[in-house]
């Protein structure tokens, strides 16, 4: 199971884009790269995953390096509801929790 | 579809007590999982299943078991509660690689 290596905590203003990084240099090549966040004591919310191509959906972008050993998520346009705890998971099966990247969007 | 459902909500035990938290999923995810949150913290995985049939530890399984008869069910019982085990407990579901679908939480406290 590919770990993970996250920032502790990260600012942001709001309106700006928030690129939040992730490193999974352990990945095998058939795990994909899962993004959560947490706000409050909410239960993790699903953002965006990707394998191997980068994705975008209406929440978010996922940009993976072509050697697939990290990720960035990037939040185009954050407003202070995007504060939250960002967990970034590089495995589907026995998914372990890190302390993820406190992300707070600053007015 | 209903996706994950846990029960109940809210319970407050006693030091001893033993009881059952419920999970239910409708969307024929072969993978379970349970949580807990303490305050301030973050996710722990307690045990998981990928399966009927098979179940796993996770990294917190001790005062905790769990079984998995039918796909859809995923209980997690505490055999003699501690105060320990005040938490908030999250069950989670997939489906091969698809992303984890999370109930909503148990807020459990022991007294």
């Amino acid at each position: 199971d590919a770990k993970t290596t996250q920032p502790t905590s990260m600012d942001c203003a709001e309106g700006r884009a928030a690129n939040l990084p992730c490193n999974h240099s352990t990945i095998s090549g058939n795990e994909y790269v899962y993004w959560y966040r947490q706000i409050h004591s909410q239960g993790p919310q699903y953002i965006i995953h990707g394998l191997k191509n980068n994705e975008t959906n209406e929440m978010a972008s996922l940009i993976i390096t072509e050697d697939r050993k990290s990720s960035t998520l990037i939040l185009p346009h954050a407003t202070l509801r995007d504060t939250a705890v960002y967990y970034c998971i590089a495995t589907y099966d026995k998914v372990i929790f890190g302390p993820g990247t406190s992300l707070s969007v600053i007015p | 579809n209903a996706g994950v459902t846990q029960t109940p909500k809210f319970q407050v035990l006693k030091t001893g007590q033993s009881m059952t938290l419920q999970c239910a999923q409708d969307m024929n995810h072969e993978y379970m999982s349970w949580y807990r949150q303490d305050p301030g913290m973050g996710l722990r995985l307690i045990h998981y299943s990928v399966g009927a049939g098979i179940t796993d530890q996770g990294e917190v399984p001790n005062g905790y078991n769990v079984s998995r008869s039918t796909t859809e069910d995923f209980p997690l019982r505490l055999l003699s509660a501690a105060p320990s085990q005040t938490s908030v407990y999250f069950c989670a579901s997939s489906a091969g690689t698809t992303p984890l679908h999370f109930g909503n939480g148990t807020r459990l406290t022991v007294t």
